[in-house]
C-alpha cells in the first residue's frame, strides 16, 4: 500500500465549477500537509499548506485536513482554464521528507 | 516567491557518460536542497538530502556513488548522475528550502535527462 492515495485522474470540468481534489494516507506521523500545482514540464508550485487538522482559505482555495479519517482535500471555487494543471498533494512528517500522491490531472475547458 | 533555477532544462546524453545538473537558489539562501526525481505518470520521490558544506543523506535504493551531490554554497548544489544508462531517463527535480522553514520547499524548473 502506498504512504499517499491520490486518484490521477483526468478530472475534467466546466468553466466556473467547484472542484474538489483528494488524497489519503496512511502514516499517522505526518503533520504538514501540501498541495502542489504542477505545469506540464515545470516543476511544482506550493498552493497551500496545512499544520493538523483544519481548513485553510486563500482567495478561490481551501483546503482541509482530517486526520482522524487520513483524508485532505483541496477545493477549487469558480475554476478557469488557467487552473488545468496536476495537482500534487504532499505531506511531511517534520523532517522535510515530502511524500507526495501521484498528482491528479485537472482539465477545465472555457 | 523565493526563486529557484536549474539548468540545463534538458540534456540528451550517449549511454555511459555523466551529466551534471545546476541547482541555483536565486534570491535567498538554502540551507538545505533536495533532489527528485519523476518517471512520467508517477510522483516525485525523493533521491537525496544535502545540507550546504555537509554529505548527502540519500533515501534507500538510491546508489549513492551513481548520483554524486555536492551542495558546495548556500545558493549552489549539483546533482551528477555517473556512467547514464537509458533507464536513468526521467524528470529530475530540485528543491530548496531556508533555515527555519520546516514546510515550505521552492521547486525549480525541472530538468528532462534522456540517455541513448
Amino acid at each position: 500500500q502506498k504512504e499517499v492515495e491520490q486518484d490521477p485522474g483526468p478530472l475534467s470540468v466546466p468553466e466556473g465549477a467547484i472542484v474538489s481534489l483528494n488524497c489519503t494516507y496512511s502514516n499517522s506521523a505526518f503533520q504538514y500537509f501540501m498541495w502542489y500545482r504542477q505545469y506540464s514540464r515545470k516543476g511544482p508550485e506550493l498552493l497551500m499548506y496545512t499544520y493538523s487538522s483544519g481548513n485553510k482559505e486563500d482567495g478561490r482555495f481551501t483546503a482541509q485536513v482530517d486526520k482522524s479519517s487520513k483524508y485532505i482535500s483541496l477545493f477549487i471555487r469558480d475554476s478557469q482554464p488557467s487552473d488545468s494543471a496536476t495537482y500534487l498533494c504532499a505531506m511531511d512528517s517534520g523532517f522535510q521528507k515530502l511524500v507526495f500522491g501521484t498528482g491528479t490531472r485537472l482539465l477545465v475547458s472555457p | 516567491g523565493a526563486v529557484v533555477s536549474q539548468h540545463p532544462s534538458r540534456v540528451i546524453c550517449k549511454s555511459g557518460t555523466s551529466v551534471k545538473i545546476e541547482c541555483r537558489s536565486l534570491d535567498f539562501q538554502a540551507t538545505t536542497m533536495f533532489w527528485y526525481r519523476q518517471f512520467p505518470k508517477q510522483s516525485l520521490m525523493l533521491m537525496a538530502t544535502s545540507n550546504e558544506g555537509s554529505k548527502a543523506t540519500y533515501e534507500q535504493g538510491v546508489e549513492k556513488d551513481k548520483f554524486l551531490i555536492n551542495h558546495a554554497s548556500l545558493t549552489l548544489s549539483t546533482l551528477t548522475v555517473t556512467s547514464a544508462h537509458p533507464e536513468d531517463s526521467s524528470f529530475y527535480i530540485c528543491s530548496a528550502s531556508s533555515a527555519g522553514e520546516t514546510y515550505e520547499q521552492y521547486f525549480g524548473p525541472g530538468t528532462r535527462l534522456t540517455v541513448t
